[in-house]
């Protein structure tokens, strides 16, 4: 059974903080994704990383960064918190197969983070 | 980049009844398509996808269709009963033998299953 940890629930932070939201997956996954949600906005990707010390830029990267240094966590980075990041962070990972393409993504149970 | 628009925002429909909810997609190189349910309060999970070799899958209640040349994808879910309330997302990628692509998501349909 594959398992999506993420490290907060529930996060307040002031604006202008550096925030790290981390996840950790178990099932050994090489691809690993963070989204926002919100709400009539559905899931929009952040960044990705396919590989250890690999990133790649999604739809909505600015003001963030990441971290991939092990294969197992991926940490997304807020450097300086503003209010228009308050959302819900999602994590997911998935399997690169190469035989099937695209595989199924196990999201994380995601982390509401509140910027003040 | 692709673009993946979802209709309806919202739904509901009678327990028993069927219930469809429509996606388009704008790259016409898109090849995966999977659906993700999200219950209230929960992580979104996958529900079916289908893949551009096949214009129809079924799973029990539930099935897409795939109709490449139109560019759109549809969730069809027969018989509904109160545990299919949540909200539903579609997605779209290239997927090629590398296996890392990623999805872009459209943006939700709440159903609500009126009992």
């Amino acid at each position: 059974d594959v398992k999506v940890t993420q490290s907060s629930r529930y996060l307040v932070k002031r604006t202008g903080e550096k925030v790290f939201l981390e996840c950790v997956q178990d099932m050994d996954h090489e691809n690993m994704f963070w989204y926002r949600q919100d709400p009539g906005l559905g899931l929009r990707l952040i960044y990705f990383s396919y590989d250890v010390k690999m990133k790649e830029k999604g739809d909505i990267p600015e003001g963030y960064s990441v971290s991939r240094e092990k294969k197992e966590r991926f940490s997304l980075i807020l450097e300086s918190a503003s209010t228009n990041q308050t959302s819900m962070y999602l994590c997911a990972s998935s399997l690169l197969d190469s035989g099937r393409g695209t595989d199924t993504q196990y999201f994380g149970p995601g982390t509401r983070l509140t910027v003040l | 980049g692709e673009n993946v628009e979802q209709h309806p925002s919202t739904l509901s429909v009678q327990e028993g009844d069927s219930a469809v909810i429509k996606c388009t997609y704008s790259d016409s190189a898109s090849n995966y398509f999977p659906w993700y349910k999200q219950e209230l309060g929960k992580r979104p999970q996958l529900i079916i996808d289908i893949r551009s070799n096949v214009g129809e899958k079924k799973d029990q209640r539930i099935a897409v269709t795939l109709n490449k040349t139109a560019k759109h994808f549809s969730l069809h879910i027969t018989e509904t009963q109160p545990e299919d309330s949540a909200v539903y997302f579609c997605a779209a990628s290239i997927s090629s033998n590398f296996g890392n692509e990623k999805l872009t998501f459209g943006t939700g349909t709440r159903l609500t299953i009126i009992p």
